[in-house]
């Protein structure tokens, strides 16, 4: 059964870079044909897709955040990464990491880590 | 990008009711829709997918429809594990989600 979970610094300050690790378990990166992905709720709020990362670095990105967003992916350590720069207080979610069964569909979620960004 | 519009934002019911949430969007889809469920602290579940194809394990009580622009997703007989909220995805172009569902005991 595939697991993600998510790792990094709860609190950030504004301006500076978000920076976020995603392990997967239960399956390597490498295999199979998914994409695995950054999902951010705002809090109390709806679900906002950031971007999407495959096994081989082919990215898609959510428009309206691509000028600050960067997924990138390390095969041997079967993880994956957020860096979303320049952050300020409307950047403050829970930002979870998914694998999909197909494009834009998922099925597979971590627990979500909450980043706040405050000084 | 294409915006998707739920309906109602909260809607109360009592166990054993059927009940139906409305997902528009704002330019057709086709069937690429997907429902999820979510739960206070915890990551959205996939219910549905391609509009009415049940995930495997999702109860049978779940159910979708529609196609284009205008989507539905039915519960036939509320249960209380399903108090919850849902929240509808388009996987047409880039993925976008309604604002979400809360469904509450009356």
């Amino acid at each position: 059964q595939v697991q993600l979970q998510e790792s990094g610094p709860g609190l950030v300050k504004p301006s500076q870079t978000l920076s976020l690790t995603c392990t997967v378990s239960g399956g390597s990166i490498s295999s199979g044909n998914y994409y695995y992905s950054w999902i951010r709720q705002h809090p109390g709020k709806g679900l906002e897709w950031i971007g999407s990362i495959s096994h081989s670095e082919t990215t898609y990105y959510n428009p309206s955040l691509k000028s600050r967003v960067t997924i990138s992916v390390d095969t041997s350590k079967n993880r994956f990464s957020l860096e979303l720069t320049s952050v300020t207080t409307a950047d403050t979610a829970v930002y979870y990491c998914a694998r999909d069964i197909v494009r834009g569909l998922w099925s597979y979620w971590g627990q979500g880590a909450l980043v706040t960004v405050s000084s | 990008d294409i915006q998707m519009t739920q309906t109602p934002s909260i809607l109360s019911a009592s166990v054993g009711d059927r009940v139906t949430i409305t997902c528009r969007a704002s330019q057709s889809i086709s069937s690429w829709l997907a429902w999820y469920q979510q739960k206070p602290g915890k990551a959205p579940k996939l219910l549905i997918y391609k509009a009415s194809t049940l995930e495997s394990g999702v109860p049978s009580r779940f159910s979708g429809s529609g196609s284009g622009t205008e989507f539905t997703l039915t519960i036939s007989s509320l249960q209380p594990d399903d108090f919850a909220t849902y929240y509808c995805q388009q996987y047409s172009g880039d993925y976008t989600f309604g604002q979400g569902t809360k469904l509450e005991i009356k």
